[in-house]
């Protein structure tokens, strides 16, 4: 079984440039999050599908990230414009959805914003 | 809301001597717990859950973690370490609203 896929694995924009990470969750998974982790923490939610549906979006910075789950599978987020301080680790990962909060993550994508 | 504390946040440990990582957690409900290990410039990998049943729960690579209730606690121990255990472990939690919570990890370093 495939696990969770994301791309690109490393990006390097300047500031006020947008970027874009994809992922591709497990096969069968409903649930859908997009974490982001600074350097030397633990990952932050930033959103939560239930398929296409973002049922959790209270931590993204709606001002300049955005993010959709079209058809319920893939997901793409972005931000635009980029700044500094977005430069982290963006971590995908997915779940049944079927009462179990159990997640698989991806190897994320490192940031780096200069 | 939940929140979750790890109380070291480095752990360095000669090899084939015994580890214990610290997990605290806040949280008015019903909860899940979890520990994740996260190796250099990789994602998370889950090492082992508790959602209900016996307090005690082990992984396969000989980690073993205790739901404690009455302490909020969910601590990590493995008896005997090995260099290729290096890495940074975080714990998380969550409740029915699905969302994981994690502390701000534990970076073990084993040292031969």
């Amino acid at each position: 079984e495939a696990g969770v896929v994301q791309s690109p694995r490393y990006k390097i924009i300047e500031k006020k440039q947008p970027v874009a990470f994809w992922c591709n969750p497990i096969s069968g998974h409903n649930t859908l999050y997009w974490y982001r982790q600074n350097l030397g923490q633990g990952p932050e939610l930033l959103i939560r599908y239930e398929n296409e549906e973002a049922v959790d979006d209270s931590q993204l910075p709606k001002d300049r990230f955005s993010a959709e789950r079209l058809k319920g599978v893939d997901s793409t987020l972005k931000i635009q414009p980029a700044e500094l301080g977005d430069s982290a680790v963006y971590l995908c990962a997915s779940s049944t959805g079927r009462g179990l909060p159990e997640a698989f993550f991806g190897q994320g994508t490192r940031l780096t914003v200069v | 809301a939940q929140s979750v504390t790890q109380l070291d946040s480095q752990v360095p440990v000669f090899e084939e001597a015994p580890v214990e990582l610290r997990c605290n957690y806040s949280s008015s409900v019903s909860v899940y717990l979890f520990w994740y290990v996260q190796y250099p410039n990789q994602g998370l990998q889950l090492l082992l859950k508790y959602l209900s049943g016996s307090t005690l729960v082990e992984s396969i690579n000989g980690f073993e973690a205790e739901f404690n209730k009455s302490q909020t606690s969910f601590h990590l121990r493995k008896p005997s370490v090995h260099i290729s255990d290096t890495a940074e472990y975080f714990c998380a939690v969550s409740s029915n609203d699905y969302k994981l919570s994690f502390g701000a990890g534990t970076t073990v370093t084993v040292r031969a």
